[in-house]
């Protein structure tokens, strides 16, 4: 069975700061797809990254950089010079792959992050 | 390009009554799904279609919940006899099946009282 783990629950930060935003996961399968999703107070979820488990460079967007270890099976997701309209929930989320054609199936989430960012 | 759509966004409704949802994917996304999100929780996964064919379903998915996607476009989501413990929110996204298009796009939800 699949599983993803964020630890932090919630995390709080002046403005200005480094975030980083740990998440663990758990899988069986050789070929999977991860995924950053932000949910702000307004409740939509918005899609940030996906990854996928053959490609383990790290990406940068922006403020966003994202850290993809196979080796811990981590998938951390950091924010630099955080601003006070990061303030939301961040999901970490898996998908194992279709049997066949490798596409993504249905994730699953962790528990989620509460960041807060303070100006 | 749209996004994904919802109706409605809030349904207060009395223990035992029946409900529906409605959900229309982003036009070009043949992949569909549905899941339930209560306060503090990530979502769960409930079911998803490719086309008008459900490929799966969560053992969350009780018999007193159906979905349908009649045609590969819209989806519906039925809740019989509603209980106090299906209150959430009940979340739609869509996503293609092919390379790249894997991501899967959340609509705003609808959120479910029951009273």
């Amino acid at each position: 069975a699949q599983k993803v783990t964020q630890a932090q629950t919630e995390i709080s930060v002046v403005e200005k700061e480094d975030v980083t935003l740990d998440c663990v996961y758990e899988t069986r399968d050789t070929t999977y797809y991860l995924f950053w999703y932000k949910q702000p107070p307004s409740g939509e979820l918005v899609f940030l990254i996906r990854r996928n488990s053959f490609d383990e460079q790290n990406e940068i967007s922006g403020r966003y950089s994202w850290n993809f270890q196979k080796s811990t099976s981590s998938f951390n997701f950091t924010i630099t010079a955080s601003q006070v309209v990061d303030s939301a929930v961040y999901f970490c989320a898996l998908s194992e792959a279709t049997l066949g054609s490798g596409s993504a199936r249905q994730l699953t989430f962790g528990s989620g992050t509460q960041l807060t960012v303070l100006p | 390009d749209t996004g994904v759509s919802q109706n409605p966004r809030h349904k207060i409704t009395k223990r035992g009554q029946n409900v529906t949802f409605r959900c229309d994917p982003i036009s070009e996304h043949n992949r569909l799904y549905w899941y339930r999100q209560t306060l503090g929780q990530g979502p769960e996964f409930l079911t998803y279609f490719q086309n008008e064919a459900q490929l799966e379903k969560s053992r969350l998915l009780s018999d007193r919940f159906s979905a349908e996607r009649p045609k590969g476009s819209f989806s519906t989501l039925e809740i019989q006899r509603t209980e106090q413990g299906d209150s959430a929110m009940y979340l739609c996204a869509s996503s293609g099946s092919q390379g790249t298009t894997y991501e899967q796009y959340f609509g705003p939800g609808t959120r479910l009282t029951v009273t």
